[in-house]
């Protein structure tokens, strides 16, 4: 199975701050991860696939980037709505994994 | 608007089976673009992807959980559903099922319902 870290596993942040979150993959899976964000009691939202395409209706303040093994989500001016938890996930074979997820609280 | 909507038991006994069903609505489950999975997050954690199934009726499993698992499809019904037998406390989980494409994430997901093993 392909290992999927992220970390840290908690960040503190300001409103307005400009935020970065890592994933690293066990083994190139090329461009195939998407990234999640989760609220409490809620499903994960799909922000981005395939490492750097925006998905439809999220905002562009949200952007990701890299391939192979090392991946970044970044937030370019945090909102108060954007704390929450994000997976990244790789969708480049079997079985799908998830990161353990990067909770982001306010600083 | 796609939607996406799970039902069956919250509470299931130890060595028991449980059985969820996902409705798909606003869209077809015969889609031949894409594929239907279940995935889980136990209280407090990360997500495991479960597996997922064709509307052919082709499935692929986690290996973790691949002996106790059973995903099926009724197109007629624009249903899926999930069985995992004999279960343990460590199978309680919210368990989400979700739409996937060919080489694509999760875009749409249902809201999950909790499902607890216990006596």
């Amino acid at each position: 199975d392909i290992q999927m870290t992220q970390s840290p596993s908690t960040l503190s942040a300001s409103v307005g701050d400009r935020v970065t979150i890592p994933c690293r993959a066990s083994q190139s899976i090329s461009s195939s991860l998407a990234w999640y964000q989760q609220k409490p009691g809620k499903a994960p939202n799909l922000l981005i696939y395939k490492a750097s395409f925006l998905e439809s209706g999220v905002p562009s303040r949200f952007s990701g980037s890299g391939s192979g093994t090392e991946f970044t989500l970044t937030i370019s001016s945090l909102q108060p709505d954007d704390f929450a938890t994000y997976y990244c996930q790789q969708f480049n074979s079997y079985p799908y994994t998830f990161g353990q997820g990067t909770k982001l609280e306010i600083k | 608007q796609l939607q996406l909507q799970e039902s069956g038991p919250g509470l299931v006994k130890p060595s028991d089976t449980l059985s969820l069903t996902c409705t798909v609505s606003g869209g077809s489950i015969s889609s031949s673009t894409h594929y239907w999975g279940w995935i889980r997050q136990p209280p407090g954690e990360g997500l495991e992807w479960i597996g997922h199934i064709y509307y052919s009726g082709t499935t692929y499993y986690n290996p973790s959980l691949k002996s106790r698992v059973t995903i099926s499809v009724d197109t007629s019904k624009n249903q899926f559903s999930l069985r995992l037998s004999s279960v343990a406390a460590a199978d309680t989980a919210m368990y989400y099922c979700a739409r996937h494409g060919v080489y694509f994430p999760f875009d749409y997901w249902a809201q999950g319902t909790l499902v607890t093993v216990s006596s």
